[in-house]
């Protein structure tokens, strides 16, 4: 069964570094998203990308992120300078369809990039 | 402030008995509705979504939705320990081509054999 990857499952950085986090979506999905969940919080939406560019994304998903699909089957988030909270597990997902279509929304979720900023 | 609220619980049952898990929301604009499973240390898995008022069944779930009282249900016929999960409530606006969910905490269930 085709399912959604990420790399490195765990990650830990310093404070003020870059780190970029890497998801392969299921190959015929058209849509992308990156959600966080700071551990023991809610799952926050961050970011929905389709067709190349930003469709949609939350008030936590300031400057200091970015997302790029810089192949056929890669989605990155970078977090240019990471601060302390943004340590959290990072999970990317992925549709076929729209997410505001009314046809089988079901997003698949990878199994999450654990960061850990110190 | 959209808020999602959950009984974080934990919800205890046992095994072949109905779970009842509920979740409200403050957002009246609110269109679409999802419940998601969450085993710990794992990622979501949603396992339904509804839009109208009523119930939907699936299987051995059924989505349970009153906008007029702004709260959505999820029933779990016959628990199973399998069963035992945190399930997340998400809602979202899904207005003018919208899609921004915001979750709730969670209702963590533990079915007992």
């Amino acid at each position: 069964e085709p399912e959604v990857t990420q790399t490195p499952s765990h990650q830990v950085t310093q404070m003020g570094q870059e780190v970029i986090l890497r998801c392969v979506p299921i190959s015929n999905h058209l849509y992308f998203y990156w959600y966080r969940q700071i551990l023991g919080q809610k799952v926050e939406f961050l970011v929905s990308f389709y067709n190349n560019e930003i469709s949609e994304k939350s008030e936590i998903f300031d400057d200091q992120f970015s997302v790029e699909r810089p192949d056929g089957s890669n989605f990155t988030l970078k977090i240019r300078s990471t601060k302390l909270e943004d340590s959290a597990m990072y999970f990317c997902a992925s549709s076929y369809n729209s997410p505001i279509s009314r046809r089988a929304e079901t997003q698949y979720f990878g199994p999450g990039t654990r960061l850990l900023v110190l | 402030q959209k808020e999602v609220e959950q009984n974080s619980g934990p919800l205890s049952v046992p095994e072949g008995a109905i779970a009842s898990l509920n979740c409200t929301y403050s957002d009246r604009g609110s269109q679409s509705f999802f419940w998601y499973r969450q085993y710990s240390g794992k990622s979501p898995e949603l396992i339904m979504f509804i839009y109208s008022n009523g119930d939907k069944e699936d299987g051995r779930f059924t989505a349970q939705l009153n906008k007029a009282s702004q709260y959505v249900s999820l029933l779990i016929r016959d628990s199973q320990p399998s069963d035992s999960a945190t399930y997340l409530c998400a809602v979202n606006k899904g207005s003018g081509g919208s899609y921004i969910p915001t979750f709730g905490r969670g209702t963590s269930l533990i079915v007992h054999p």
